[in-house]
């Protein structure tokens, strides 16, 4: 089956430093790429989707400039919490769509950041 | 618009006994369904899905889920449980009446295994 990665798997930074978030489709092509947070035990909230070589779309209450989204190739997305703080500790997880009808949904394995 | 929702924040089963977890769900067009398995601290793992077809899917672990149009549901269900069968479960939607691809899901329901 499909596999998507994300690096890192865990992060830990200062308060106000930006961090960087990548997912990767390895083996198929995504036009598509989306991106979720998840709370402790709560549902996955979508922050956005990403559409290859053009801007990202964000749900509504989503700060667009602070975690900013590139999709610059097919099989890459990136993520960037900008000037984190510690609420943005949680965990991230994206999801790459594949071409054709149906648009198969792959989920990487998620990423856990913590703002100190 | 679509939505999903899952009634029950915790189940709780013997092992060795069936068990349920229930979804239901909300979509203009036709739908698409899943059922994912979360591991703490691990992304989502793919159990099944219904596209169209027989109503009973069959997938992963043992699972299966049943699509009901009158009912707007999708439980899922295990004949027998399994200690290693313990995690949080979502139902997720998709509106095939878009191809975003974008889906909608359920605040999860943790399934508790005891021996």
């Amino acid at each position: 089956g499909a596999v998507v990665s994300q690096h890192p798997s865990w992060v830990i930074c200062k308060s106000g430093t930006s961090v960087k978030i990548e997912c990767r489709s390895l083996d198929f092509q995504a036009t598509t790429m989306f991106w979720y947070r998840q709370f402790p035990k709560k549902s996955l909230m979508l922050m956005a989707t990403s559409n290859e070589g053009s801007k990202a779309t964000y749900e509504q209450g989503v700060e667009k400039d602070k975690f900013l989204i590139n999709h610059a190739s097919l099989t890459l997305s990136t993520l960037t919490v900008t000037s984190a703080h510690p609420e943005d500790s949680s965990f991230y997880i994206c999801s790459a769509a594949g071409t054709g009808g149906f648009r198969e949904q792959y989920f990487g394995p998620g990423t856990r950041l913590t703002v100190t | 618009a679509q939505s999903v929702a899952q009634p029950e924040d915790q189940v709780n089963v013997a092992e060795g006994n069936p068990l349920t977890v229930k979804c239901t769900y909300s979509v203009s067009g036709n739908p698409y369904l899943f059922w994912y398995v979360q591991y703490p601290n691990r992304g989502l793992q793919f159990l099944l899905k219904y596209i169209t077809g027989d109503n009973l899917v069959k997938g992963s672990y043992g699972f299966e889920a049943e699509f009901n149009k009158s009912q707007t549901s999708f439980h899922l269900k295990k004949p027998s449980a399994l200690v290693s069968d313990s995690a949080l479960y979502f139902c997720a939607v998709r509106d095939t009446s878009t191809n975003a691809g974008k889906s909608t899901f359920g605040d999860g329901t943790t399934l508790t295994v005891k021996p």
